[in-house]
């Protein structure tokens, strides 16, 4: 099977404008989850999904961050405006019961705010 | 809240030998346990996946182990290689609190030839 895919990989905006992160989840798993990692920090939850409704957005940083899943599908993760302690690695990752809820991550997404 | 350590923070050691990573979690009521695999630039891979109700999991030269009484979990490497080095990250899932993993900050591995 496709395992998860996110786009871009790479990403260099400049503070204040938008940037839109996607993420395609592997075929059938409900569960979509995004998280984070800053410079020397581990990687930190920020929501998930399951099918097209948030269960839990307890880790967003605030108001700048806007996660949608239209039609429990791909997943993006807009932030706007985008101020420099965004900047981080971007992972998604999606899980399935049928896997014991096992992680499968995608290559995730090196956002970089100048 | 859920905290999860790793030690060492980094560790260097030649080809051939075998190596233990070491996990601990402060909230026993875990759900699974999931070591995972980063290459500089590239993200997680998983490597073994542990049940609450599970003892151990192997994986060709892997072997994890859980002792959720205690709060630990161990990652084994035999007979390690260079194409190990990379960081390894433990993360935990709580059974109390939504679908949530809870990741340690890793183990940089470097296996030298």
């Amino acid at each position: 099977e496709a395992g998860v895919t996110q786009f871009p990989s790479h990403s260099v905006i400049e503070k204040g404008q938008t940037v839109t992160l996607r993420c395609d989840p592997i075929s059938g798993h409900d569960n979509l989850y995004w998280y984070r990692r800053v410079m020397g920090k581990e990687i930190k939850f920020l929501l998930h999904f399951v099918k097209e409704s948030k269960q839990d957005e307890s880790g967003m940083p605030n108001n700048r961050f806007l996660a949608e899943r239209t039609g429990g599908t791909y997943s993006t993760l807009k932030v706007q405006p985008a101020e420099l302690e965004d900047s981080g690695v971007y992972f998604c990752a999606s899980s399935h019961r049928r896997s014991n809820y096992g992680y499968t991550f995608g290559s995730g997404t090196r956002l970089t705010v100048v | 809240k859920q905290e999860v350590t790793q030690i060492p923070a980094a560790l260097s050691v030649p080809e051939g030998e075998n190596l233990v990573l070491n996990c601990s979690f402060t909230d026993s009521a875990i759900y699974n346990l999931q070591w995972f695999r980063q290459d500089p630039g590239k993200g997680l891979t998983s490597l073994l996946l542990i049940q609450s109700s599970q003892r151990e999991q192997t994986s060709g030269r892997l072997n994890a182990s859980l002792d959720k009484s205690s709060g630990r979990s161990t990652l084994y490497i035999a007979a390690s290689q260079p194409g190990d080095s990379a960081t390894y990250l433990c993360a935990v899932l709580n059974s109390n609190s939504g679908y949530a993993l809870n990741f340690g900050k890793g183990t940089s591995l470097l296996v030298t030839p």
